[in-house]
């Protein structure tokens, strides 16, 4: 059973215009998230992480939502740049545990 | 070089070889950990090593074999693989266990053949 969710496999967005990547977790325990990018023939690079006592964290162009109650995180992207397109992973962990848990990904295609 | 590296990037080897993955990191982390992408999965963790000592073993069989002779180095040793072991392997690195950000290499991309 996955743990951590991302249901939509691809988006496509076009340039200047907002992206909206969201993720779903089933554990309650879960109190760390964090949001990967990951480029063809790269390992996934770490983009912005939230903890559960807040519900919101901003980083430039990046902002993460978090909603305990639904269990539901989503990651903003404003405005969209071609060179944002990539595969972005969603993962949580639980307090103090060695694990990250990994959604399976959404690949982002930002066109011009 | 920074970051962290992994060798070789492309590895094929067959069901009776016995090869090894390197992953070194420059990052002055305590932590680094094992990890298999399999196509349209997610991340799966495999090992976790904490100051040079293994502290999780996620049920990996045996034929994969974890080996961290210090803070910057973790080796996997592999052998009598299976068809299905074909994947992304992935390393990555942290300052610390428990969900800190986790800093990853580029992976090796293993065909078992």
């Amino acid at each position: 059973d996955q743990q951590v969710k991302q249901n939509s496999p691809s988006l496509s967005v076009q340039e200047g215009r907002i992206s909206i990547l969201n993720c779903d977790y089933t554990n309650s325990m879960f109190d760390y998230f964090l949001w990967y990018k990951k480029y063809p023939a790269e390992g996934p690079t770490f983009l912005i992480s939230i903890s559960s006592i807040k519900d919101k964290n901003e980083d430039g162009r990046f902002t993460v939502f978090l909603n305990k109650s639904a269990k539901h995180l989503s990651l903003h992207i404003v405005p969209s740049q071609p060179g944002d397109s990539a595969v972005y992973f969603c993962a949580a962990s639980a307090e103090n545990t060695d694990k990250l848990i990994f959604g399976t990904g959404t690949r982002l295609q930002v066109f011009p | 070089e920074t970051g962290v590296t992994q060798t070789p990037r492309h590895l094929v080897m067959g069901m009776t070889n016995k090869k090894s993955l390197k992953c070194e990191q420059h990052l002055g982390h305590n932590a680094m950990y094992w990890y298999k992408q399999s196509a349209k999965k997610p991340l799966e963790l495999m090992f976790v090593y904490s100051l040079e000592e293994r502290v999780e073993n996620n049920s990996v069989p045996s034929r994969f074999s974890p080996e961290c002779p210090n803070s910057s180095h973790l080796f996997l040793h592999l052998h009598t693989l299976q068809p299905e072991d074909s994947a992304l392997y992935l390393c990555a690195s942290s300052h610390a266990t428990g969900g800190h950000e986790q800093y990853f290499g580029p992976g090796t991309r293993l065909t078992v053949t």
